[in-house]
């Protein structure tokens, strides 16, 4: 059970590329999240998914682009990259059940440097 | 305002000090309180959480909810140097996550 999954590990980019981060889990969770994290910024939820075919905007979603294709899959996708994009990108899974808490699994997180 | 905030740090301390760890929050619809441990360069992992007030005990560690003061807190008892890392309070409700900053904590040898 490899859990959460994330590549690259690192990535620099050139400011206007575009490039997608992946993320794999499988613990057959419905639920997945892209969150970035900043340097005294916390967490902040970038787009989360409930299902295969469902997305919907976290708390900042300008400039990414999302898909759920499958239950095992949620890349995140940058088409225009900004300096305002470099972050650190954690992709979480979880499986809800009613009555009890919701554990969100992390993967290891992308580097993204963004010049 | 945030929805979360929690003390930066960063917290030294000495090994074996109790070690105390605190959030504010200010919404009344948080359901769970939960603490999250982030050593350097990896993902966060759940270390305990709670959705009531009142004191959760699980080895060295306490999470500690007051809801009507809208506190959190987390103590750890005889710290060790592999405690050291960013500690995160996370609050949930509906669908989704507020994290606070993290607290950088260093237990000293």
């Amino acid at each position: 059970n490899a859990g959460v999954t994330q590549t690259p590990k690192f990535r620099i980019l050139k400011i206007g590329q575009s490039m997608t981060l992946q993320c794999t889990q499988d613990m057959n969770h419905n639920y997945m999240y892209w969150y970035r994290q900043d340097p005294g910024m916390g967490l902040k939820l970038i787009y989360y998914s409930v299902g295969a075919g469902i997305t919907d905007k976290g708390e900042v979603p300008n400039g990414y682009n999302v898909s759920r294709s499958t239950t095992e899959d949620f890349p995140l996708r940058l088409e225009l990259a900004a300096p305002s994009q470099t972050s650190v990108y954690f992709c979480a899974s979880s499986l809800p059940t009613s009555g009890n808490l919701d554990e969100q699994f992390f993967g290891p997180g992308t580097r993204l440097t963004v010049l | 305002q945030k929805e979360v905030e929690q003390d930066p740090g960063p917290l030294s301390v000495p090994e074996g000090a109790i070690v105390s760890l605190n959030c504010t929050y200010s919404n009344s619809a948080f359901q769970y309180f939960m603490w999250y441990r982030q050593y350097s360069r990896k993902g966060p992992e759940l270390l305990m959480y709670t959705y009531s007030s009142g004191n959760k005990e699980d080895g060295r560690f306490t999470a500690q909810v007051d809801k009507s003061s809208k506190y959190i807190s987390l103590f750890i008892r005889d710290s060790q140097p592999s405690d050291s890392a960013t500690y995160l309070c996370a609050m949930v409700t509906g669908n989704q996550f507020y994290f606070g900053t993290g607290t950088s904590l260093t237990v000293i040898p």
